[in-house]
């Protein structure tokens, strides 16, 4: 079985510009997860899906973050402008549903902003 | 909110016996996690406590104490691959919420 694949793996970019990263959670999992991680500190939940409905993004910066799920399968996150203070690993995770205890977690995007 | 606190750093020894603690406090309870992440890696699951008590699995066992808000992570007969950060999770009413980690590392 496939786990979580995103990409890019590591992106970087200039501050003021865009970027998008990709999630493809495992195949079945309902419920997905963006993270956002610091060197040195646990995951923060960005934003949860259950299917293509968003029923958690109270953490997300809505001014400048944003994230669709449109067919309920893979998702992607954006970043629009970018600012330093974004530089972070980006992880996205599945489950088979809200009520699911594991979480499987996709390698992660590392973005530096210059 | 949530609230959740582990040691920053750990040392060991090969072949030794760490006991990493976690305490929290929530306004939901789930269940408790903790997940190995090694560095530049994703975390990856080792265990889950939702009842007091002892889960054993292989050289790693986690106990939960809801009453005091209290969980711990035991790894016997550490190996040099036990090296990684050990983050605490805590289930709210939907979602998990992470400690910052505890970073162990095993020296020969």
């Amino acid at each position: 079985e496939a786990g979580v694949v995103q990409s890019p793996r590591y992106k970087i970019i200039e501050k003021k510009q865009p970027v998008a990263f990709w999630c493809n959670p495992i195949s079945g999992h309902n419920t997905l997860y963006w993270y956002l991680q610091n060197l040195g500190q646990g995951p923060e939940l960005l934003i949860r899906y259950e299917n293509e409905e968003a029923v958690d993004d109270s953490q997300l910066p809505k001014d400048r973050f944003s994230a669709e799920r449109l067919k309920g399968v893979d998702s992607t996150l954006k970043i629009q402008p970018a600012e330093l203070g974004d530089s972070a690993v980006y992880l996205c995770a599945s489950s088979h549903d809200r009520g699911s205890y594991e979480q499987y977690f996709g390698p992660g995007t590392r973005l530096t902003v210059t | 909110g949530q609230n959740i606190d582990q040691p920053t750093e750990m040392t060991a020894t090969e072949g030794a016996i760490v006991q990493i603690n976690c305490t929290y406090q929530t306004s939901g309870f789930n269940g408790l996690f903790w997940y190995q992440q090694h560095a530049g890696e994703a975390p990856t699951f080792l265990s889950y406590n939702v009842l007091d008590g002892l889960e054993e699995k292989g050289r790693f066992s986690s106990f939960l104490s809801r009453s005091k808000g209290y969980s711990y992570l035991l790894l016997k007969e550490l190996q040099m691959k036990d090296s990684a950060s050990y983050l605490c999770a805590v289930s709210g009413y939907s979602t998990l919420t992470f400690g910052k980690g505890t970073m162990l590392l095993v020296s020969p």
